[in-house]
């Protein structure tokens, strides 16, 4: 079975600093980790994907997540938080290769950024 | 806009009563999911459908919620008999289905979201 543990339901930032989000992750096997975002009143959004590449992904908007296997963990960071980054954001593992679709969220962080 | 779409958007209901949801996947997508999403928590898995067959059902799908995907196009997801515990977001995802690939981008409708009084 896998499970993501998103640490912080809320974090806060002001505009121009640095964003970091944390998550843990459970897997027996070898995960498939994601991280989605979801503004209010729009579908949910993939953010990036680990695949067993490389362990540092980066993905849209100048976000990026780094694996780590020794931790259990898939922190998402963002050197400088814009406004628009303002949303909730959920770490997310699939199953195998049979049931990737069946995603498996994180409890979600919100993220507000002040001015 | 050729994303999916979901109908209708809410849907406010008396408990007892039955509902149904439509979803258009993206046109070329294999595969259609269903999610449930509740305040304060992550979308939960419920069924998914590859072309018109419906290869898994999650646990959380009691008797009363029946999906279906008749053309492999289109799917509907009723709920008989609603109680206020049904009351969510209901979401609908689509991906394309590539053999020998993990791609895990699903491609997600904005919901359609159910009060029931």
């Amino acid at each position: 079975a896998q499970s993501v543990t998103q640490l912080d339901s809320h974090v806060s930032v002001s505009e121009g600093t640095p964003v970091l989000l944390r998550c843990n992750y459970s897997s027996s096997y070898s995960p498939s980790l994601f991280w989605y975002v979801q503004h209010p009143n729009k579908g949910l959004q993939l953010l990036l994907k680990y695949t067993s590449a490389a362990t540092l992904v980066k993905g849209i908007n100048g976000f990026e997540a780094e694996f780590k296997k020794s931790e259990t963990s898939f922190h998402l960071t963002k050197p400088s938080a814009h406004m628009s980054d303002a949303a909730e954001y959920f770490c997310v593992v699939t199953g195998s290769t049979d049931s990737w679709g069946k995603l498996q969220f994180g409890a979600g962080t919100q993220v507000v950024v002040t001015p | 806009d050729t994303g999916v779409s979901q109908d209708p958007r809410h849907k406010i209901t008396k408990r007892g009563q039955n509902v149904t949801f439509r979803c258009d996947p993206i046109s070329e997508h294999n595969r259609l999911y269903w999610y449930r999403q509740t305040l304060g928590q992550g979308p939960e898995f419920l069924t998914y459908f590859q072309n018109e067959a419906q290869l898994e059902k999650s646990r959380l799908l009691s008797d009363r919620f029946s999906a279906e995907r008749p053309k492999g196009s289109f799917s509907t997801l009723e709920i008989q008999r609603t109680e206020q515990g049904d009351s969510a977001m209901y979401l609908c995802a689509s991906s394309p289905l590539r053999a020998g690939t993990n791609t895990g981008e699903l491609f997600f409708g904005e919901g359609s979201r159910l009060t029931v009084l």
